[in-house]
């Protein structure tokens, strides 16, 4: 068990619908980011957060909207997804940049996402 | 664009032998290097990282990076079938953002 929680671990959505993903962590660490993992494809990075700030916004769609309201939580709103949204999120932590020149990253165990 | 390669394998190495996972990277740049373990299902798992030339050591596993050349890899040494996994390399670019590769699937034949 990891020091990083995400909730729900399962979704299975309409593309009509409004969801949310939570990510909690317990590092004591002030850097959270989500990413997006496809089979066969290598982890994409959609938001990078560092004290609370969003310092990174890949180009990822607007039906996606991170939230960050303190160091420990992290959410990612959902709403008219499409079918090839569909892929495991995960939500990690780490130190912020400027606390430490090592950003080891720790994972959430993901939620996995179906978008009908 | 900065990119990571790393073979998607899979790589079938029988029980108690040497596994050995490679890794290139495009940034010359990059400081710091890591190796993550990812079960089916699960998420990844951080494993080993390095940030000098060099070998270094912990348990079973040895990360190895050459930074002239541009690679780092990873030697398991007496393979265990629980070794069988994605491993995925990541690389720290100059914005100390991740680059990932897509993994190399590793197989270990009891």
């Amino acid at each position: 068990e990891t020091g990083v929680t995400q909730t729900p671990r399962h979704l299975v959505m309409g593309m009509t619908n409004k969801k949310s993903l939570k990510c909690e962590q317990h590092l004591g660490h002030n850097a959270m980011y989500w990413y997006k993992q496809s089979a066969k494809k290598p982890l994409e990075l959609m938001f990078v957060y560092s004290l609370e700030e969003r310092v990174e916004n890949n180009s990822v769609p607007s039906r996606f909207s991170p939230e960050c309201p303190n160091s420990s939580h992290l959410f990612l709103h959902l709403h008219t997804l499409q079918p090839e949204d569909s892929a495991l999120y995960l939500c990690a932590s780490s130190h912020a940049q400027h606390e430490s020149s090592y950003n080891e990253q720790f994972f959430g165990p993901g939620t996995r996402l179906t978008v009908l | 664009q900065k990119e990571v390669e790393q073979n998607s394998g899979p790589l079938s190495v029988p029980e108690g032998a040497i596994a050995s996972l490679n890794c290139t990277y495009s940034d010359r740049g990059s400081q710091s290097f890591f190796w993550y373990r990812q079960y089916s299902g699960k998420s990844p798992e951080l494993i080993m990282f390095i940030y000098s030339n060099g070998d270094k050591e912990d348990g079973r596993f040895t990360a190895q990076l050459n930074k002239a050349s541009q690679y780092v890899s990873l030697l398991i040494r007496d393979s265990q079938p629980s070794d069988s996994a994605t491993y995925l390399c990541a690389v720290s670019d100059s914005n100390y953002q991740l680059i990932w590769g897509a993994g190399t699937k590793l197989i270990i034949k009891p």
